[in-house]
């Protein structure tokens, strides 16, 4: 089962324009990650965010987290062409396992 | 430092068959995790290992399992396959600190299966 759903499921932008993302999940975590996928390959980690932080910025990225609504928004700055993937938040909730969001499909035109 | 591999990359098998993947975690990491993922039911937990114990699973048949080396290296095996076992198989190593929280998970570029 899943314990984050995203929102939008899928943005379509411009380079240039700013893309947020929005994470919604179901129990207390120990923290809340962020991760981007290429066409159907690997992972990668963008930004892990613990539980007692309210917001963290990595680059052109930017993370908040409000624990009391178990909500938390990617926000990118800037976008490029080469940003367009799939965006997946995945919750730590001690069991040494990820619980990964439903994910959003950012497209970014040149 | 190397990444995550994984082997094979692709693999074609038909129902009843078995499989095995393979996944060399990155240079001291301890901890792996299986991921499968599929477009319908999103990326699933699998299990995660850590020193070579399973330190947690997740709901998915007996027909799915796994073990750690020594050398931290992980395979998984699925028996008696069957079609909806086509995914995308995902591994992650990470440091895996034994009761600290989750770690960042560095993945493989995943294994993928097709069950004809």
């Amino acid at each position: 089962s899943q314990q984050g759903e995203e929102d939008p499921q899928a943005l379509s932008i411009q380079e240039g324009e700013n893309a947020t993302m929005n994470c919604s999940y179901k129990t207390s975590i120990n923290n809340l990650q962020w991760y981007r996928q290429n066409s159907g390959r690997g992972l990668v980690h963008l930004i892990l965010i613990r539980s007692n932080e309210r917001e963290k910025h990595s680059g052109r990225l930017r993370v908040t987290l409000d624990t009391s609504k178990k909500s938390s928004s990617l926000l990118i700055t800037a976008s490029r062409a080469a940003d367009t993937a799939s965006y997946f938040c995945a919750t730590d909730t001690g069991f040494q396992k990820l619980v990964f969001g439903t994910g959003t499909r950012l497209l970014v035109s040149p | 430092k190397a990444g995550v591999t994984q082997t094979p990359r692709y693999l074609i098998k038909t129902r009843g068959q078995q499989v095995t993947l393979s996944c060399s975690p990155i240079s001291g990491h301890r901890s792996v995790s299986w991921y499968q993922q599929t477009p319908g039911q999103g990326l699933q937990f699998l299990f995660e290992y850590f020193s070579e114990t399973q330190r947690n699973k997740g709901n998915f048949p007996g027909r799915f399992s796994g073990r750690q080396f020594s050398n931290s290296r992980s395979e998984m095996n699925v028996s008696t396959l069957e079609l909806g076992d086509s995914a995308l198989y995902l591994c992650a190593s990470s440091l895996g600190h034994i009761g600290g929280a989750y770690n960042e998970q560095f993945f493989g570029p995943g294994t993928r299966l097709t069950v004809l």
